[in-house]
């Protein structure tokens, strides 16, 4: 039961440089999720997915760049990235919008 | 007004007290409701779903008021294994993502 797998667990960027988070899901879940957490915050939602070739923005999506090839796999792109992309990011996934969503462990990124 | 809004915390209280936390959002056509469980430095895990009827799971019991637009989650007897952030999430007819609150921390101590 592997459920909403991430890679890496951390990494630190300098500033300027890009990465890919990877997300993969082996639940067969339509809709999946991006969001980031700052220290004390809420989670912000930066893009999502109902479908295979299907992506849209949330709330932060600047900076960020994803796509869903599949129904498992929904990368998160991050290009020039800034300190203020320092941040926990947590994919999730869910059967439909008003389920319960199961999130990955995290990716904990820092930029300096 | 933000989407959702929950009690500042952190709540500090001692085993076996009963707490509640209040949560209220903005949007009149949410249409479902939940309770997330997020220990620190952990990924938010479902505590559980808020049915418009109220529901109960244990000790915990979830309340939900579409006059007021407000839904609260009481835990009794607390335990120290209920310490932890507890975030109230919104998902809205025609959206299809979740709306979190920035949670509110629950402390219990021996």
């Amino acid at each position: 039961n592997a459920g909403v797998t991430q890679t890496p667990k951390f990494r630190i960027l300098k500033i300027g440089q890009s990465m890919t988070l990877q997300c993969a899901q082996d639940m067969n879940h339509n809709y999946m999720y991006w969001y980031r957490q700052d220290p004390g915050m809420g989670l912000k939602l930066i893009y999502y997915s109902v479908g295979a070739g299907i992506t849209d923005k949330g709330e932060v999506p600047n900076g960020y760049n994803v796509s869903r090839s599949t129904t498992e796999d929904f990368p998160l792109r991050l290009e020039l990235a800034a300190p203020s992309q320092t941040s926990v990011y947590f994919c999730a996934s869910s059967y439909r919008s008003d389920t319960e969503a199961f999130f990955g462990q995290g990716t904990r990124l820092t930029v300096v | 007004r933000k989407e959702v809004e929950q009690d500042p915390g952190p709540f500090n209280v001692p085993e076996g007290a009963t707490v509640a936390f209040n949560c209220t959002y903005s949007n009149s056509a949410s249409q479902s409701f939940f309770w997330y469980r997020q220990d620190c430095r952990k990924e938010p895990k479902l505590l559980m779903s808020v049915y418009s009827s109220g529901n109960e799971d244990g000790r915990f019991t979830a309340q939900l008021n579409r006059a007021s637009q407000y839904i609260s989650l009481l835990i009794r007897d607390s335990k120290l294994s209920d310490s932890a952030t507890y975030l109230c999430v919104v998902t809205n007819s025609g959206y299809s993502t979740l709306t979190f609150g920035k949670g509110t921390m629950l402390l219990v101590s021996p």
